[in-house]
């Protein structure tokens, strides 16, 4: 079965320059998760969705951080304008129904300058 | 959600087993233990998890206390590829995964 597929890999941007993230979950996987990683950190969640649908977005800094799903497969996340602090890797995860078993993909690593 | 507390790095012997421990001592009755690991440059991945049980599969056991207190990781036969970071998350039924700093294990040959 394919993984989860993110691109870019890596991206370099200025600050206060926009950026955006794709994420292809896993096939019929309906909760896609995006979550933000610093150097030396765990994981944060970032958002989750269930099909086309936020359930949980609390984490996410909604002055300059945007999602969507729209045909409840694959996902963007946006960034605009960004900060010196979103430097980070981003990483996406999915998993069947709201279960605890994710798949995440490797990320994109995110440098802002 | 309860919080777990892991030590911060362990070493680890090529083919001796690696034990990692965590405490959750806030754990309700109906909170899993979830173990993840993180390979550098990859994304977490899943490993076990358990409730009550003891638990085993082809990559690790784990070993819950009766109070629910605490919870062992058991690697029997560390590897080089071992080497990553550990996380032990406790879940509810309902609610997603919180992840912490995690063990950064070390395994040398």
């Amino acid at each position: 079965e394919a993984g989860v597929a993110q691109s870019p890999r890596y991206k370099i941007i200025e600050k206060r320059q926009s950026v955006a993230f794709w994420c292809n979950p896993i096939s019929g996987h309906a909760t896609l998760y995006w979550y933000q990683q610093i150097l030396g950190q765990g994981p944060k969640l970032l958002i989750q969705f269930q099909n086309n649908g936020v359930v949980d977005d609390s984490q996410l800094p909604k002055d300059r951080f945007s999602a969507e799903r729209l045909k409840g497969v694959d996902s963007t996340l946006k960034i605009q304008p960004a900060k010196l602090e979103d430097s980070a890797v981003y990483l996406c995860a999915s998993s069947e129904g709201g279960g605890a078993f994710y798949t995440f993909g490797s990320g994109t690593r995110l440098t802002v300058v | 959600d309860a919080k777990t507390t892991q030590p911060t790095s362990m070493d680890c012997a090529e083919g001796r087993a690696a034990n990692l421990p965590c405490n959750h001592s806030t754990i309700s009755g109906n909170e899993y233990v979830y173990w993840y690991r993180q390979i550098h440059s990859q994304g977490p991945q899943y490993i076990i998890h358990g409730l009550k049980n003891n638990e085993t599969n082809e990559m690790a056991s784990l070993i819950i206390t009766e109070d629910r207190k605490s919870s062992t990781l058991i690697l029997p036969h560390a590897t080089l590829r071992d080497t990553a970071v550990y996380y032990c998350i406790v879940r509810d039924s309902w609610g997603k995964l919180q992840f912490g700093a995690g063990t950064q294990v070390v395994v040398t040959p």
